[in-house]
């Protein structure tokens, strides 16, 4: 079945670095979702793109979608120590169900 | 608007017996989604209803089961517990309003099989 490659699976920074994750497919997706969870929590949905090349913004987060819909990331310009926790990419599959990455776990030393 | 409620949050039980877990969503959101997730598999989908049918279902063995009810609440059941279905179960409901899929998960319910 379809799946959502998702690195890096850790990603240590400094306060104040960026920080960068990547979701990558080998079939074309219809749109991706991400989510953040963090530590004890729940996985809450940030956005969800759709078009080819879309990019938005949510204060320092930065998300894109590929041109050829098969790729997305998730940046985060200097990072502060309320941005830790495991970000999720999600895709639908040709079922129509939720496929996510395995998530990346960021940690943020202050 | 209240968020998805999840019953129990915690539980503990021996390998064989069964549990039902269950799952309010928002209101108005008529798609319920169940995922398990663990240190190992990251989140998989377990299973998605939506008005009372089993719209679609993750690779899981039959042990896992679910219904919805006209409501909208949702259980799921996990009979012949085994030492692997430890496990954080997290139901999400969705309102599918536009074609988004937009997954509001609740709190979740950890499952610890002894």
């Amino acid at each position: 079945g379809q799946q959502v490659m998702q690195i890096p699976q850790y990603q240590h920074v400094q306060e104040g670095e960026d920080f960068t994750t990547y979701c990558n497919s080998s079939t074309t997706l219809s749109n991706i979702q991400w989510y953040k969870q963090r530590p004890g929590g729940h996985p809450v949905f940030l956005i969800q793109l759709v078009k080819s090349g879309e990019v938005k913004k949510q204060k320092r987060l930065t998300f894109q979608f590929g041109e050829a819909k098969k790729n997305s990331s998730l940046h985060i310009t200097a990072t502060q120590t309320t941005d830790v926790g495991t970000y999720f990419c999600a895709a639908l599959d040709q079922g129509g169900k939720l496929i996510f990455g395995q998530g990346t776990e960021l940690s943020v030393k202050p | 608007k209240a968020g998805v409620t999840q019953t129990p949050r915690y539980l503990i039980k021996t390998r064989g017996q069964q549990v039902t877990l269950s799952c309010s969503p928002i209101s108005g959101h008529r798609s319920v989604s169940w995922y398990q997730q663990t240190p190992g598999q990251g989140l998989q989908f377990l299973f998605e209803y939506f008005s009372e049918t089993q719209r679609n279902k993750g690779n899981f063995p039959g042990r896992f089961s679910g219904r919805q009810f006209s409501n909208s609440r949702s259980e799921m059941n996990v009979s012949t517990l085994e030492l692997g279905d430890s496990a954080l179960y997290l139901c999400a409901s969705s309102s599918l309003a536009g074609g988004t899929y937009e997954q509001y998960f609740g709190p979740g319910t950890r499952l610890t099989v002894t």
